[in-house]
């Protein structure tokens, strides 16, 4: 098992609903991440939370609204998606926050905006 | 800016056979560190392996090892004695020893034939 587990595994919902992802890490890291995978495209980095602080966002749209109450814990607050936002989120966390090695990946949330 | 590209978004091998997958990397540092991840269809991404630049010698995990060209930017991934269990989307990824965040590929899809 991986250590880090994400859900729900799959979530569609309409461009007027509010959602949340979860990720949990049962690794006692202290940081935590959120990626977006679309097909066919690089993985873009989300956002970045270093013992429960945000420590980047890569110029997020505000509909993506993380949220980290604990190390172990880590929210994507959803609403008002667009249908260009399906896509694979993957969660992650790492035992270093200052460098992003040695990730270890959730299996992700496949997200349908219709 | 640094990118990373993987030129093949998909490949096929033969059970047993031996497949190299390519990934070059545009940068203008000197010292930085080069990934391979494996996510399988669980949709969890596993480092398959690391790459330091200052060292010149290959980098092998059992039967997965790189070929690292730094003149020529180029980071390709062996995959010895091919396994079903190998099936996976193959990612290459760059970090500058700079920067914290990782810079990923789109991806290689890798289908064994039994």
């Amino acid at each position: 098992e991986t250590g880090v587990t994400q859900t729900p595994r799959h979530l569609v919902m309409g461009m007027t609903n509010k959602k949340s992802l979860k990720c949990e890490q049962h690794l006692g890291h202290n940081a935590m991440y959120w990626y977006k995978q679309s097909a066919k495209k690089p993985l873009e980095l989300m956002f970045v939370y270093s013992l429960e602080e945000r420590v980047e966002n890569n110029s997020v749209p505000s509909r993506f609204s993380p949220e980290c109450p604990n190390s172990s814990h880590l929210f994507l607050h959803l609403h008002t998606l667009q249908p260009e936002d399906s896509a694979l989120y993957l969660c992650a966390s790492s035992q270093d926050p200052g460098y992003h090695e040695k990730l270890f990946f959730g299996s992700g949330t496949q997200l349908s905006v219709l | 800016a640094q990118t990373v590209t993987q030129s093949q978004p998909e490949m096929s091998v033969q059970e047993a056979e031996t497949v190299t997958l390519s990934c070059t990397y545009d940068t203008s540092e000197s010292d930085y560190y080069l990934f391979w991840y494996k996510q399988p269809p669980s949709r969890q991404m596993i480092l398959v392996i690391r790459q330091e630049a200052y060292k010149q010698q290959n980098a092998t995990e059992n039967r997965f090892s790189v070929n690292f060209q730094k003149a020529a930017k180029s980071f390709s991934l062996k995959i010895s004695d091919s396994q079903l269990g190998d099936a996976a989307m193959y990612f290459c990824a760059y970090r500058a020893s700079s920067a914290r965040q990782l810079t990923f590929g789109s991806g290689t899809q890798l289908t064994v034939l039994p």
